[in-house]
């Protein structure tokens, strides 16, 4: 067990629909990462946290966005989905967030866009 | 069990056998190299991690080789057992210090 949970495992919905997926990080540590894993994308980064606030952003479409809050648990929010969003999401956890340390991977939440 | 690719590199070996999984990296800033195990309807799991001060570094029956002349990483896997069967990435980081992921090695082991 990694120490990091993900909320939900399992998400279906329509394309156009929003959603949010949930993230807690391990305890102690304060860089939340989300990756996209898709079959032909492999593991992508998307957008990283440090203790509340936006460090380092990749490929990530303006249909989404994220935060970090108070407590260092973060959401990702999907919008306006289309089915190219089908994908598995990862949360990972870091203490140093300086990329320097091993990243600490929920389980993911598979998003299945119809 | 999950595919995470449609065109991994896959390596088989029979249950007991030495494994080798092999990777290599684009960024020559790049300072830390972790190597990851990813099972089916898992997220990747940490399994060993080297810094470029260093050439190898052993664990529980992992060893890991950096050669950064020709910028390739290594993964040895001793006494290859069933449940090492997973899909394994390596990951580099360096001057942006965000973790890139390579494609990963599906690695089959046969009892």
């Amino acid at each position: 067990d990694s120490g990091v949970t993900q909320t939900p495992k399992h998400l279906i919905t329509a394309t156009g629909q929003r959603v949010t997926l949930r993230c807690s990080p391990r305890s102690g540590d304060l860089s939340v990462y989300w990756y996209q894993q898709s079959l032909d994308q492999g593991l992508q980064f998307l957008i990283q946290y440090y203790n509340g606030e936006e460090r380092a952003k990749g490929n990530i479409l303006e249909r989404f966005s994220a935060q970090q809050f108070p407590d260092l648990h973060s959401e990702l929010n999907l919008s306006s989905l289309e089915l190219g969003d089908s994908a598995l999401y990862f949360c990972a956890s870091s203490a140093s967030g300086q990329g320097n340390s091993p990243l600490h991977f929920g389980n993911g939440t598979r998003l299945t866009v119809t | 069990g999950e595919s995470v690719g449609l065109h991994l590199p896959t390596l088989s070996v029979q249950e007991g056998d030495n494994s080798i999984i092999n990777c290599a990296y684009s960024n020559s800033a790049s300072d830390y190299f972790i190597w990851y195990k990813q099972e089916s309807g898992k997220g990747p799991q940490f399994i060993i991690d080297i810094r470029s001060n260093m050439d190898k570094r052993q664990g529980q029956r992992v060893t890991v080789l950096l050669n950064k002349t020709v910028k390739h990483l290594s993964l040895q896997i001793a006494a290859t057992q069933p449940g090492d069967s997973a899909v394994y990435f390596c990951a580099e980081s360096g001057g942006s210090y965000i973790p890139t992921f390579g494609r990963g090695t599906s690695l089959i082991v046969h009892p």
